[in-house]
């Protein structure tokens, strides 16, 4: 079975700061893919990354970086110098045996 | 358009009576997927298609829901006898792949009085 965790319902920060928020999962698939996606208030879901279970390397795209760690089965998503825009629900997904499964949600507050 | 078009925005409907809601995929995309999100909640899985079969509906959360996609394109998921616990926003999304990005439609709002 697939499983997402986000343990983290709601996290707020105040601006400049940085935040991680956690997702672990699980599958029994030996290759699968990992996503984020961000949902702003306006409520479009729009994707950030994709990684694949062979590539453990880090990312980082401009103040977003990924850790992806499968000894501990997560991969972690950092915002540096966090922004009232980064404000939104970020969703953590898995995608094992054909279907994309997503966890609940971390919605994260920017405080000006 | 070029993203993935859903209709309606917003359904209002009557308990008991049965809704259908639509997706038009981005042209090309081979894989459609619905998602359930209640208020504040999470993505439900429901269903996926690859092509017009759906390899997986365990998703689906009774009998009363259903769902087709003739042509490759254009997905409708039915709710038959609706009730209260239905009212959601229903998200269809589309990739070129199976494992591909997914491009989310703005949603369905259904509300179920």
């Amino acid at each position: 079975a697939q499983k997402v965790t986000q343990a983290q319902t709601e996290i707020s920060v105040v601006e400049k700061e940085d935040v991680t928020l956690d997702c672990v999962y699980e599958t029994r698939d030996t290759t699968y893919y990992l996503f984020w996606y961000k949902q702003p208030p306006s409520g479009e879901l729009v994707f950030l990354i994709r990684r694949n279970s062979f590539d453990e390397q880090n990312e980082i795209s401009g103040r977003y970086s990924w850790n992806f760690q499968k000894s501990t089965s997560s991969f972690n998503f950092t915002i540096t110098a966090s922004q009232v825009v980064d404000s939104a629900v970020y969703f953590c997904a898995l995608l094992g045996d054909d279907k994309i499964i997503f966890g609940k949600g971390t919605r994260l507050h920017i405080l000006p | 358009g070029a993203g993935v078009s859903q209709s309606p925005s917003n359904k209002v409907t009557e308990k008991g009576k049965d809704v259908e809601l639509r997706c038009d995929p981005i042209s090309g995309h081979t894989a459609l997927y619905w998602y359930r999100q209640s208020l504040g909640q999470g993505l439900e899985f429901l269903i996926y298609f690859q092509g017009n079969s759906a390899p997986d509906k365990s998703g689906l959360p009774s009998d009363r829901f259903s769902a087709e996609r003739t042509g490759g394109s254009v997905s409708t998921l039915t709710i038959q006898r609706t009730q209260q616990e239905d009212s959601a926003v229903y998200l269809c999304a589309s990739s070129l792949a199976v494992t591909g990005e997914l491009f989310f439609g703005e949603g369905s709002r259904l509300t179920v009085l």
